[in-house]
């Protein structure tokens, strides 16, 4: 079957950096997304991955190992306005995406 | 970056009547586009995809006499919920599918908001 875990919930403090992971097993694999969604919003595109390494997008990065089934999303700088839930999302064979079920990240001051 | 609209933002209807949600790629050509609905608190469910020119491929578990899609244009689908009763209430996204970038990326309408009373 197709599966992707990511935390639950994670709590972090205002200005720091925080490490978001995502473990997938899916049929194929044509690249890894993450996207946040604020609460009563429609999610963002944030990142892409299709190669392994690390992609750097100003505050964010994600990584990715495909030999591991394994993404991250980092934060750095850490600002009240990221509080929101972060899902990863994978491409699978038939570029359909599936769907973690989501991280929600709160940040206290 | 792409840009995909929805509209209504907001539908409030009586039990028994049907509603018509509309999304569109703004600055893109989407052959592919996808509906979405998430009950509060829960995950993204995917209902459907919705190809241009040709019929929607339905989850299981979604009725498609119920939810009806139409993609007749390469920017346009639209999603009717026919006979809305109040357990159809929920938060309606689409997305729609960018191929002319490298990566496929599906990017999101701001989504609707129906409650059937």
């Amino acid at each position: 079957g197709q599966n992707i875990d990511q935390p639950t919930e994670m709590t972090a403090t205002e200005g720091a950096i925080v490490q978001i992971n995502c473990t997938y097993q899916t049929s194929g694999f044509n690249g890894l997304f993450w996207y946040q969604q604020h609460a009563g919003e429609a999610p963002t595109f944030l990142s892409y991955n299709v190669l392994d390494g690390l992609e750097e997008k100003g505050r964010f990065s994600s990584f990715l190992s495909r030999s591991k089934g394994y993404s991250y999303l980092l934060l750095k700088e850490l600002q009240m306005k990221d509080s929101a839930s972060y899902l990863c999302a994978v491409q699978d064979s038939n570029y359909q995406l599936i769907w973690g079920a989501g991280t929600k990240l709160i940040i206290k001051p | 970056g792409a840009v995909v609209s929805q509209h209504p933002s907001w539908v409030i209807c009586k039990s028994g009547t049907s509603v018509k949600i509309e999304c569109r790629s703004l600055d893109f050509q989407a052959t592919t586009m996808f509906w979405y609905r998430q009950f509060p608190k829960q995950s993204l469910m995917l209902m459907a995809t919705s190809n241009e020119g040709s019929k929607a491929t339905y989850e299981q578990g979604v009725e498609k006499d119920k939810f009806l899609i139409n993609h007749a244009s390469l920017t346009l689908s639209t999603l009717t919920v026919t006979s809305a009763h109040p357990e159809d209430s929920s938060f309606y996204i689409c997305s729609a599918r960018d191929v002319g970038g490298q990566q496929e990326t599906q990017y999101f309408g701001p989504g609707t908001r129906l409650l059937v009373l």
